[in-house]
């Protein structure tokens, strides 16, 4: 079965450009979680799916972060304009319903370095 | 405060050693308590699950105090192949069930 995948791997871009980060979830699962990474730290929550809704979006800086699941399954996050403190990675996560649903399964995340 | 706390070493030991992490979390409300394994520059996984009985999973052990609002993990008989960073794992801090806090994680690294 395939895993999370997440596109780029990695991204170079100037500060105040647009970025686009894009991730399918495993087959089947409802759930998905946008995640940012800064070094020496633990995953923070950006935004959270059910389907294609975004229950939890209160960690999204939105005057610069969107995202959308529009079918309820790929989802892509933007940032515009990428600020040099947005370098970081950003994880992709989903997770099934039922009795596994806090077991999280996480793609290869996507490296940004704003410059 | 920080919502999950843990030390952030590094942890340096020898094959074959014992070693245990803890991890203290702020809200006594908390519901479910993981720990999840992330290898340099890679996803991070999960471990295991934390029940309040405490369980074992081959050489880990996982146990949870709620009174304390602490966790820890134990690992026996280090291998090199244990090297990573361990991260602690709350669910429910936001009253989502859905919803896990990470700590910012603990680095092991086993010496040969």
């Amino acid at each position: 079965e395939a895993g999370v995948v997440q596109s780029p791997r990695y991204k170079i871009i100037e500060k105040k450009q647009p970025v686009a980060f894009w991730c399918n979830p495993i087959s089947g699962h409802n759930t998905l979680y946008w995640y940012r990474q800064n070094l020496g730290q633990g995953p923070e929550l950006l935004i959270r799916y059910e389907n294609e809704e975004a229950v939890d979006d209160s960690q999204l800086p939105k005057d610069r972060f969107s995202a959308e699941r529009l079918k309820g399954v790929d989802s892509t996050l933007k940032i515009q304009p990428a600020e040099l403190g947005d370098s970081a990675v950003y994880l992709c996560a989903s997770s099934g319903p039922g009795l596994n649903a806090y077991e999280q399964y996480f793609g290869p995340g996507t490296r940004l370095t704003v410059t | 405060r920080k919502e999950v706390e843990q030390d952030p070493g590094p942890f340096n030991v020898p094959e074959g050693a014992t070693v245990a992490f803890n991890c203290t979390y702020s809200n006594s409300a908390s519901q479910s308590f993981f720990w999840y394994r992330q290898d340099c520059r890679k996803e991070p996984k999960l471990l295991m699950s934390v029940y309040s009985s405490g369980n074992e999973d081959g050489r880990f052990t996982a146990q949870l105090n709620r009174a304390s609002q602490y966790i820890s993990l134990l690992i026996r008989d280090s291998k090199l192949s244990d090297s990573a960073t361990y991260l602690c794992v709350v669910n429910g801090l936001s009253g989502s069930a859905r919803q896990l806090t990470f700590g910012s994680g603990t680095q092991l690294t086993v010496l040969p």
